[in-house]
């Protein structure tokens, strides 16, 4: 796609319940980036794949934190038995590898999940 | 470790006023930096970067100079307009690891 797409743009969930979190990157980018923006925080890494292998895990919170990705593309977030300090707005990022031209990150809009 | 410390906000000027917004890096080898901007209600974008020392990255009227010497990329603009009110976040991206490191970003506030 022409650019980095996010799935669902909001999330309302219930203390508990499980939710994931879905990421489109730009066609051929081999990095793909999960952060979350907290209210009034910065942004915080969780993982980083290069192409299906997630060589930095270590921004991940707790182990109810899962991501996956498949084919080299698709990335999903998966965050088990949900906590209200989970609610923030969690961005996906993707970038070609270094050497191959722009090094930038590109972002997603980003999912804004609330857990009440 | 590698980290990125940015100056803390809310910084608030008034239009046509001169603007820095200091960024200091720690990292291991030699790093690319980055400024993202986060306007109200969007995502982040890339504003401006360099990737090695001395470079000067600019856009849309605001520069910042890789400064190995001081670990220093600050972000200058001449002439801040009521659009430039926005979140600044400064960034590295080390070549052995492909992560980006964000600071804590500052928020901006144009007066007209």
């Amino acid at each position: 796609g022409a650019g980095v797409s996010q799935s669902p743009s909001n999330k309302v969930t219930e203390k508990g319940k499980d939710v994931e979190l879905r990421c489109d990157p730009i066609s051929g980018h081999t990095a793909l980036y999960w952060y979350r923006q907290s209210l009034g925080q910065g942004l915080e890494f969780l993982i980083y794949f290069q192409g299906n292998s997630a060589p930095d895990k270590s921004g991940l919170p707790s182990d109810r934190f899962s991501a996956e990705r498949t084919g080299g593309s698709v990335s999903t977030l998966t965050i088990q038995r949900t906590q209200q300090e989970d609610s923030a707005v969690y961005l996906c990022a993707s970038s070609s590898i270094p050497g191959t031209g722009n090094t930038e990150a590109f972002f997603g809009q980003g999912t804004r999940l609330t857990v009440v | 470790g590698n980290s990125v410390t940015q100056m803390e906000g809310p910084v608030t000027l008034s239009e046509e006023a001169f603007l820095t917004i200091n960024c200091t890096y720690t990292a291991t080898g030699y790093p690319s930096l980055f400024w993202y901007v986060q306007y109200p209600g969007e995502g982040l974008q890339l504003l401006l970067k360099a990737t090695k020392a001395d470079d000067k990255g600019s856009n849309k009227g605001f520069e910042a100079t890789y400064r190995k010497e001081t670990t220093s990329f600050h972000l200058e603009k001449g002439s801040v307009q009521v659009s430039d009110s926005a979140v600044y976040f400064c960034a590295l991206r080390t070549s052995g690891t492909y992560k980006y490191i964000f600071g804590t970003g500052t928020r901006l506030k144009v007066l007209a």
